[in-house]
């Protein structure tokens, strides 16, 4: 069946370092997005993505973050400076359409920053 | 705007037993509501959900949920627990059915013993 694989599964970092989280969505799918859980709180949304450009994003989706589509099948989620308040699990997900449909989501990655 | 609260961070039952898990919504909109499912290591897995149409939905692994408008309420049942439903449980809302936009409650450990 195919699914929505992250990696890595496990990413520790220092603050002020870049990360990149990888993500390989469902082939057939056209949208994919990113969500956040940080530690006992709400998986909350960040970023959806579309056509290769942002579609919607969160009031949390700030400047240090951006995504990026590179290569057809890649979905990526940059964090450019990190700070400690962005350890989070963070899940990406994937629909074949925008609206009316299920969003499959990743296992995780599970960022830490020391 | 909207929000979702699950009640009940941890819930126990015996194997055979009734689950029930709460969810209460706030909506501006009518709701699209839904039900993910995370077992261990694994990614959120949608269950069921409901958009327009019957208020009894019927999801996989015999979970159900019944929309209450009255009640505001989307409460998650499984007659009969089984060991594998061990997972932790989230409810969530979207104004449109659209898989980005996606409100998530806290969710809720289920825990089935012997």
């Amino acid at each position: 069946e195919p699914e929505v694989t992250q990696t890595p599964s496990h990413q520790v970092t220092q603050m002020g370092q870049e990360v990149i989280l990888r993500c390989v969505p469902i082939s057939n799918h056209l949208y994919f997005y990113w969500y956040r859980q940080i530690l006992g709180q709400k998986v909350e949304f960040l970023v959806s993505f579309y056509n290769n450009e942002i579609s919607e994003k969160s009031e949390i989706f700030d400047d240090q973050f951006s995504v990026e589509r590179p290569d057809g099948s890649n979905f990526t989620l940059k964090i450019r400076s990190t700070k400690l308040e962005d350890s989070a699990m963070y899940f990406c997900a994937s629909s074949v359409t925008g609206l009316n449909t299920e969003a499959f989501f990743g296992q995780g990655t599970r960022l830490t920053v020391v | 705007a909207q929000s979702v609260t699950q009640l009940g961070s941890h819930v126990s039952v015996s194997e055979g037993a009734l689950v029930l898990l709460r969810c209460n919504y706030s909506s501006s909109v009518p709701p699209y509501l839904f039900w993910y499912v995370q077992y261990p290591n694994q990614g959120l897995q949608l269950l069921l959900k409901y958009t327009t149409g019957a208020t009894l939905v019927k999801g996989i692994n015999g979970f159900e949920a019944e929309f209450k408008k009255s009640e505001t309420s989307f409460h998650l049942t499984k007659p009969s627990a089984h060991m594998s439903d061990a997972a932790e449980f989230f409810c969530a809302v979207s104004p449109s059915g659209t898989a980005s936009k996606l409100t998530f409650g806290t969710g809720t450990r289920l825990q089935v013993t012997l």
